[in-house]
C-alpha cells in the first residue's frame, strides 16, 4: 500500500492545455516536496510545500497543500512540450530520515 | 563537476554474481542517500548515511546489500548473490546537511540489469 498515492499515473494532453496531477495520503505530513524526473536522470526538486494551505507558483506551475496537509496538487497552465516528465511527490516520515515517495505521474505533452 | 555522479551508468551481471555501485556526491555535502527506483514505481529508500556512518539503513532489503561510506564522501553499495528482482536503477542523493526536509540533489542513477 502507498503512503503516497498519485494521480492520475498517466496523461497526455496536447500542448496549451491546463492539466492538474494531485498526490494524496491517509497520512498527514510536515511538508511534502514535488519533485520532475526526465529519462535517464534523477528526480529534480521543484517545490517544498510546508504550511498547511500553501500556494507557491513557479512559473507556470501551481502547488497547493491541502488544509489538513494530507494531500497536495500540483497544476500546469499552457502546458509545453519541455514539460514532460515524470512527476513525483515525496513526504518525510516524521519519526526518521527517510522521505516516502508516491509512484509518479508521467506526463507528455504533444506539441 | 558540481553534481552527483553515479557509476557505471549501467550495469549487466548474471544471477548469483557480486556488484558494486559507485556514488560520487556534492563536495561538502555531509549526507548522503540511496534509492531503488523500479520500472513505473518512485525511488524507494534504502540507507541514508551521515557522515561516514549509517544513521538509518531500514531500507535495504535483505543482508545481500550493504554499503559503505569510509571518508564520508564517497559511497559504495554493494550487491552480493544478485537475483533478478533486483534488477532496477539504483539512485544516490546528498543534501548539504541532514535531514529529509533539506534538498536531495540526485545523480543519474546505475540501471542494474541482472539476467
Amino acid at each position: 500500500t502507498q503512503l503516497l498515492e498519485q494521480s492520475p499515473q498517466f496523461l497526455s494532453i496536447q500542448e496549451g492545455e491546463n492539466l492538474t496531477v494531485y498526490c494524496n495520503s491517509s497520512s498527514v505530513f510536515s511538508s511534502l516536496q514535488w519533485y520532475r524526473q526526465e529519462p535517464g536522470e534523477g528526480p529534480v526538486l521543484l517545490v517544498t510545500v510546508v504550511t498547511g494551505g500553501e500556494v507557491k507558483k513557479l512559473k507556470r506551475l501551481t502547488f497547493q497543500f491541502g488544509d489538513a496537509r494530507k494531500d497536495s496538487s500540483l497544476h500546469i497552465t499552457a502546458a509545453q512540450p519541455g514539460d514532460t516528465g515524470l512527476y513525483l511527490c515525496a513526504g518525510p516520515l516524521t519519526s526518521n530520515y527517510q522521505l516516502i515517495w508516491g509512484a509518479g505521474t508521467k506526463l507528455i505533452i504533444k506539441p | 563537476g558540481a553534481g552527483v555522479s553515479q557509476t557505471p551508468s549501467n550495469k549487466v551481471t548474471e544471477k548469483g554474481k557480486y556488484v558494486e555501485l559507485r556514488c560520487d556526491p556534492i563536495s561538502g555535502h555531509t549526507a548522503l542517500y540511496w534509492y531503488r527506483q523500479s520500472l513505473g514505481q518512485g525511488p524507494e529508500f534504502l540507507i541514508y548515511f551521515q557522515g561516514t556512518g549509517a544513521a538509518d539503513d531500514s531500507g535495504l532489503p535483505n543482508d545481500r546489500f550493504f554499503a559503505v561510506r569510509p571518508e564520508g564522501s564517497v559511497s559504495t553499495l554493494k550487491i552480493q548473490r544478485t537475483e533478478r528482482g533486483d534488477s532496477a536503477v539504483y539512485l544516490c542523493a546528498s543534501t548539504m546537511g541532514g535531514g529529509p526536509q533539506e534538498t536531495q540533489y540526485f545523480g543519474p542513477g546505475t540501471r542494474l540489469l541482472v539476467l
